[in-house]
């Protein structure tokens, strides 16, 4: 079965510091692989997405995140924190369409960007 | 193209009533998938549609809880005999599913507080 697993229910840096979320997933199939953010009471909003290729994705909001098959990891990245970063996001992974397609999350890490 | 909209963005109701929620996907989508998020947790997977075909349901989704996508176009949540352990936010993603790969766009959500 797959599972997500994001280390760090929360994370606090500083305006203009490395940000790194990590995500670890477990799949018996070639995952695609996504990261969402969520600000307070919105829907999610897609921010970069893993399915074949290039294993160095780019998102919005100048995000990045790295596919590593070898490690199951796809952790998420941005060189320099903005306030506006402060959110939630969450790591999802997906079979491939073959099957329904439904999105298994991880719990979710919220980001705290201090002044 | 306003995106995926969900109604009422909040309801309060006391336990034992019955509730109703609305999704209203991307014109053109033919998939369509509720999720249910509560306090700390990422989304877990309710049910998804293929057009007007209900194609899969969770465990999580007890007999309490139907869902209808009537013509494939806009889909109704209905909960009875409500408990206070429904209370969460209910999500809703469409999707058009093309190729290997179907992009799930997401709704504002209904936050649900059972009394």
């Amino acid at each position: 079965a797959q599972s997500v697993t994001q280390l760090g229910s929360h994370v606090s840096v500083s305006e203009g510091a490395l940000v790194l979320l990590r995500c670890n997933y477990s799949s018996s199939v070639p995952p695609y692989l996504f990261w969402y953010v969520q600000y307070p009471n919105q829907g999610l909003q897609l921010l970069l997405k893993y399915t074949t290729g290039a294993t160095l994705v780019k998102g919005i909001n100048g995000f990045e995140a790295e596919f590593k098959k070898s490690e199951t990891s796809f952790h998420l990245t941005k060189p320099s924190a903005h306030m506006s970063d402060a959110a939630e996001y969450f790591c999802a992974v997906s079979e491939e369409s073959g099957s329904q397609g439904n999105l298994i999350f991880g719990k979710g890490t919220k980001l705290s960007v201090k002044p | 193209d306003t995106g995926v909209s969900q109604n009422p963005r909040h309801k309060i109701t006391k336990r034992g009533q019955n509730v109703t929620f609305r999704c209203d996907p991307i014109s053109e989508h033919n998939r369509l998938y509720w999720y249910r998020q509560t306090l700390g947790q990422g989304p877990e997977f309710l049910t998804y549609f293929q057009n007007e075909a209900q194609l899969e349901k969770s465990r999580l989704l007890s007999d309490r809880f139907s869902a209808e996508r009537p013509k494939g176009s806009f889909s109704t949540l209905e909960i009875q005999r409500t408990e206070q352990g429904d209370s969460a936010m209910y999500l809703c993603a469409s999707s058009l599913l093309s190729g290997r790969y179907n992009e799930q766009f997401f709704g504002p959500g209904t936050r649900l507080t059972v009394l």
